[in-house]
């Protein structure tokens, strides 16, 4: 199971932190990723975590501004999100990733970017 | 990888089979001989649940009554027999061409 936190409302250029709480199964041996879900219902991959911390990748769009981590002792990852803008506003999710598919995803967090 | 879905909406009349058509811009076999193609389902006001993985394996829970094939570029779910339960959005998604995970962009399946 994943719990989300975080998320709401922030101004263009601001700054946002989301977390991904797990629990039911072995956290540090798990690789995450972070996916998005935009007004129009497209899923975007974001980012990738592997076991470790290592390794990391993040898409494009993203790339330079979102940065992924997790904390073992914690059971978590996060996705710091800074430089925000109106396009970033989507539902996020954070989803296990095993055997190159992604499951459970979490319940969702939305980020809504605007003045 | 481009993934395309098609239709983008499907009315269904309730009993009757359904089938949802994805592929993808590039061969989705793996080095490895695997193809990481999965489905996913998602009703309204939740986060996607995986119904298959590597185009025909079931998750456990999911009702026989889905199915996945295909091969190479070209894949699909067939539902048997359409529940009310099964409405929502479908998605596929490629993981074979790693690390970036890429969707179909939906299929919306609704009751007649």
């Amino acid at each position: 199971q994943l719990v989300q936190s975080g998320g709401g409302l922030v101004k263009p250029g601001g700054s946002l932190r989301l977390s991904c709480a797990a629990s039911g199964f072995s956290f540090s041996d798990e690789f995450f990723s972070w996916v998005r879900q935009g007004p129009g219902n497209g899923l975007e991959w974001l980012s990738y975590i592997g076991n470790g911390g290592s390794p990391i990748y993040y898409a494009d769009s993203v790339k330079g501004r979102f940065t992924i981590s997790r904390d073992d002792a914690k059971n978590s990852v996060y996705l710091q999100m800074n430089s925000l803008r109106a396009e970033d506003s989507a539902v996020y999710y954070c989803a296990r990733v095993a055997d190159s598919s992604v499951d459970p995803w979490g319940q969702g967090t939305v980020v809504t970017v605007s003045s | 990888v481009v993934m395309t879905q098609s239709p983008l909406s499907l009315p269904v009349t309730l009993g009757q089979p359904a089938s949802i058509s994805c592929r993808s811009s590039q061969s989705l076999v793996h080095s490895t001989g695997n193809t990481y193609l999965s489905w996913f389902h998602q009703r309204p006001g939740q986060s996607p649940r995986r119904l298959i993985y590597k185009v025909s394996k079931r998750d456990s829970g999911v009702p026989d009554r889905f199915s996945g094939s295909g091969s190479g570029t070209d894949f699909t779910l067939k539902i048997s027999r359409v529940e009310a339960e099964d409405v929502g959005l479908y998605y596929c998604m490629q993981g074979t061409h790693w690390p970036a995970l890429s969707f179909g962009g939906g299929t919306k399946v609704e009751i007649e």
